[in-house]
C-alpha cells in the first residue's frame, strides 16, 4: 500500500473551513484514498473516499491533485464535535486500512 | 450509530486465559475485518472474512484465532492472554470487499 504523511496536528475555529493535508506521492492507479475519524477512543467513523475525482458528502469534500499525488479534505463548518484524529489512507485490492499517526486536530471556541 | 455491533464492551482477565470478543456486522453486509489498538502500535489491521472464508491477514498473532458464520457474525478468539495483549479490538464491516468499512465501538481487554 502506498505509504501516506499527514501533518501531526492542526488547530481550526469553530465555524471556518478545516482543510486536512495528505499527501501520498507512492500512490498507484488503483489505489484509493479514504479518510477516517476517531473521536477519542470510539470506533474509526469513515468520512468520505475517493479515486481521482473530487467528492462531496454531507461530512466533507475531499480535492485529490491531477497527479493524485497528494489530497486535502475540507470540512466546511467545523464544530467542537469534529475534534478528532484524521486518518486519511490508501488502500487497494486488498482492502485492509493501513493506519498511520493521523492528524489530531482541535476545534476551538 | 454504525449498525455493527461489539460485545462484551469491556472485558478484565488475566494472562493464560481465553477470551472470545463477538462481532454482528451491519445488515446486508458480507465483509467483516478485526483490528487491534493499542497505545504503542496503533490501530493494526488483524484479519478479514468475507461471507465465511478468511481472505486477508495482517498481523495477527497465532495465538489469535477468528472465524464468520453463517449468519455473518464474527467471533475472535484470544487464548494464551498476555499482559500485551491488553488493547481495544474493532470489529468493521463492509457490504463488498472495496466498500467503505464501518466500525463498531470496540471491546476494550483489559488483562491483569
Amino acid at each position: 500500500d502506498a505509504k501516506t504523511t499527514q501533518p501531526p496536528s492542526m488547530d481550526c475555529a469553530e465555524g471556518r473551513a478545516a482543510n486536512l493535508p495528505c499527501n501520498h506521492s507512492t500512490i498507484s492507479g488503483n489505489e484509493y484514498v479514504y479518510w477516517y475519524r476517531q473521536i477519542h477512543s470510539q470506533g474509526p467513523q469513515y468520512i468520505i473516499h475517493g479515486l481521482k475525482n473530487n467528492e462531496t458528502n454531507e461530512m466533507a469534500s475531499l480535492i485529490i491533485t491531477e497527479d493524485r499525488k497528494s489530497s486535502t479534505l475540507i470540512l466546511p463548518h467545523a464544530t467542537l464535535r469534529d475534534t478528532a484524529v484524521y486518518y486519511c489512507i490508501v488502500t487497494s485490492d486488498d482492502y485492509k486500512l493501513s493506519f498511520g499517526a493521523g492528524t489530531t486536530v482541535t476545534v476551538r471556541a | 450509530d454504525s449498525g455493527v455491533t461489539q460485545t462484551p464492551k469491556h472485558l478484565i482477565t488475566a494472562t493464560g486465559q481465553r477470551v472470545t470478543l463477538r462481532c454482528s456486522p451491519r445488515s446486508g453486509d458480507l465483509s467483516v475485518y478485526w483490528y487491534q489498538q493499542s497505545l504503542d502500535q496503533g490501530l493494526q489491521f488483524l484479519i478479514q472474512y468475507y461471507n465465511g472464508e478468511e481472505r486477508a491477514k495482517g498481523n495477527i498473532l497465532e495465538r489469535f484465532s477468528a472465524q464468520q458464520f453463517p449468519d455473518l457474525h464474527s467471533e475472535l478468539n484470544l487464548s494464551s492472554l498476555e499482559l500485551g495483549d491488553s488493547a481495544l479490538y474493532f470489529c468493521a464491516s463492509s457490504v463488498d470487499q472495496n466498500q467503505p468499512q464501518h466500525f463498531g465501538d470496540g471491546t476494550r481487554l483489559s488483562i491483569l
